[in-house]
């Protein structure tokens, strides 16, 4: 299995601009977590969805931030408009859970964001 | 509400020496407990987990770890360090009576002194 894939690795924009970070989980998974990674307040959790479905978004920081899973192979995250104190990298993780909270999780590479 | 709370940010050791890293949380009930490691510019990888049983659980490259409910503490060991160790280091909690949340501790980065 290639494991998680995200994309793009890095993306540089500038502010006021849609970014869009996609992701696609291992094969067989059916959960899925975006998190966020910055120096100041390390890895919060952003939103995680179960069987496709979104069960909570309550790290979402605002309304310029969503998300969606379309299906069990790709979820996206956007951000528009995009500011500067939202660079950072973004964490796709994905993982199996045969009971509730006993996520392994499997970490893509991460999506670095820069806005300028 | 479920936290993590790991109070060294930087640990500095040397070649060798042994290693404690802390790891304290609150959760419900049951906590499912995880230390991940990542290395400069990757993903983070699991290191270990507790879910039950024995509290004393082993991981890959040589770390182990112990749940101690009484100290709501899941510290991180290794009795040798080696220079490819250095990295950054996150405990992480998950409860099965809440719901399939898993949260990060702030990390500890460790350095190894040559």
């Amino acid at each position: 299995d290639a494991g998680v894939i995200q994309s793009p690795r890095h993306e540089v924009t500038e502010m006021g601009q849609e970014v869009t970070l996609r992701c696609k989980p291992i094969s067989g998974h059916n959960s899925l977590f975006w998190y966020r990674q910055t120096m100041m307040r390390g890895l919060e959790l952003l939103i995680y969805f179960n069987n496709n479905v979104p069960i909570d978004d309550s790290g979402m920081p605002e309304d310029r931030f969503s998300a969606k899973m379309p299906n069990a192979s790709f979820s996206t995250l956007k951000i528009q408009p995009s500011e500067p104190r939202d660079s950072a990298v973004y964490f796709c993780a994905s993982s199996l859970a045969r009971v509730s909270g006993a996520n392994v999780l499997t970490f893509g590479a991460g999506s670095r964001l820069t806005v300028l | 509400a479920q936290s993590v709370t790991q109070p060294d940010i930087h640990i500095t050791v040397s070649e060798g020496a042994s290693l404690e890293l802390r790891c304290n949380y609150s959760y419900g009930a049951t906590p499912y407990l995880f230390w991940y490691v990542q290395s400069p510019g990757q993903g983070l990888q699991l290191l270990l987990k507790y879910f039950s049983g024995d509290t004393l659980v082993q991981g890959i490259k040589g770390f182990e770890a112990e749940f101690k409910r009484s100290q709501s503490s899941f510290n991180l060991r290794k009795p040798s360090v080696h220079w490819s160790d250095a990295a950054e280091y996150f405990c992480a909690v998950g409860d099965m009576n809440r719901d399939d949340k898993i949260i990060f501790g702030k990390g500890t980065r460790l350095h190894i002194l040559p």
